[in-house]
């Protein structure tokens, strides 16, 4: 059974700073997603990686993914307070976008 | 924008009630989907559905649950007997699927409370 985790669960960070949230997954899978989620809200797609060593950037945001340890990072830099939510990565275990995995959620909380 | 839109935003059910929940997926989008979500937790997938028949299936989706897609619009899922652990926020999720790049669409959720 596919598990994806992520880490850290929650994490606070004051504006300015930068950080990673790390996804890791137990099989083998070249197609990976993160979600943003706002309290109450639906989930809104952020980035697509489709292969070893893909990297994708929007503002303050970067993903990548790196198939062979199985990981895929989200890096804020220099975090604003509008960046505040809980952030999932999730993974399509064949491929096809039958279905999807998710992580555990990173919940984010940027202060001033 | 083309959205993923879900009816009704909410909804409370007696115990042992059927309940549907609505979506209309984006319209050119060929891959249907439910997703949930306990509160607090992570979300989960309930199934997929393609050319008028599931496509994959997880082990919540017992008997109770059934999806159809009644017309050319609308995605709904049925849940024939609520449970209080059925509470939760329900996705319908859709795509189009042809492109490497493509991306699954969540609508905003219906939140189903099972009293």
């Amino acid at each position: 059974e596919l598990k994806v985790e992520q880490n850290p669960l929650f994490l606070s960070m004051q504006e300015g700073k930068n950080y990673t949230i790390y996804c890791n997954y137990s099989t083998t899978s070249d197609r990976l997603y993160w979600y943003r989620q706002d309290p109450g809200k639906s989930l809104e797609s952020l980035f697509v990686l489709l292969s070893n060593g893909a990297v994708k950037q929007e503002g303050r945001l970067m993903a990548s993914l790196d198939t062979k340890a199985r990981l895929s990072t989200l890096h804020i830099t220099a975090a604003v307070h509008d960046l505040s939510a809980t952030y999932f990565c999730a993974v399509d275990e064949r491929g096809t976008a039958s279905k999807l995995t998710f992580g555990t959620g990173t919940r984010l909380q940027v202060t001033l | 924008e083309p959205e993923v839109t879900q009816t009704p935003s909410h909804q409370v059910t007696q115990m042992g009630q059927e309940v549907i929940l609505r979506c209309v997926p984006i319209s050119n989008h060929l891959y249907f989907y439910w997703y949930r979500q306990i509160l607090g937790q992570k979300v989960e997938f309930l199934v997929s559905f393609y050319n008028n028949e599931i496509s994959e299936k997880s082990e919540i989706f017992d008997d109770q649950f059934s999806v159809e897609r009644p017309d050319g619009s609308n995605f709904t899922l049925k849940i024939r007997s609520t449970k209080l652990e059925d509470s939760a926020m329900y996705f319908c999720a859709s795509s189009l699927l042809v492109s490497a790049t493509d991306t699954q669409y969540f609508g905003p959720g219906t939140r189903l409370t099972v009293l």
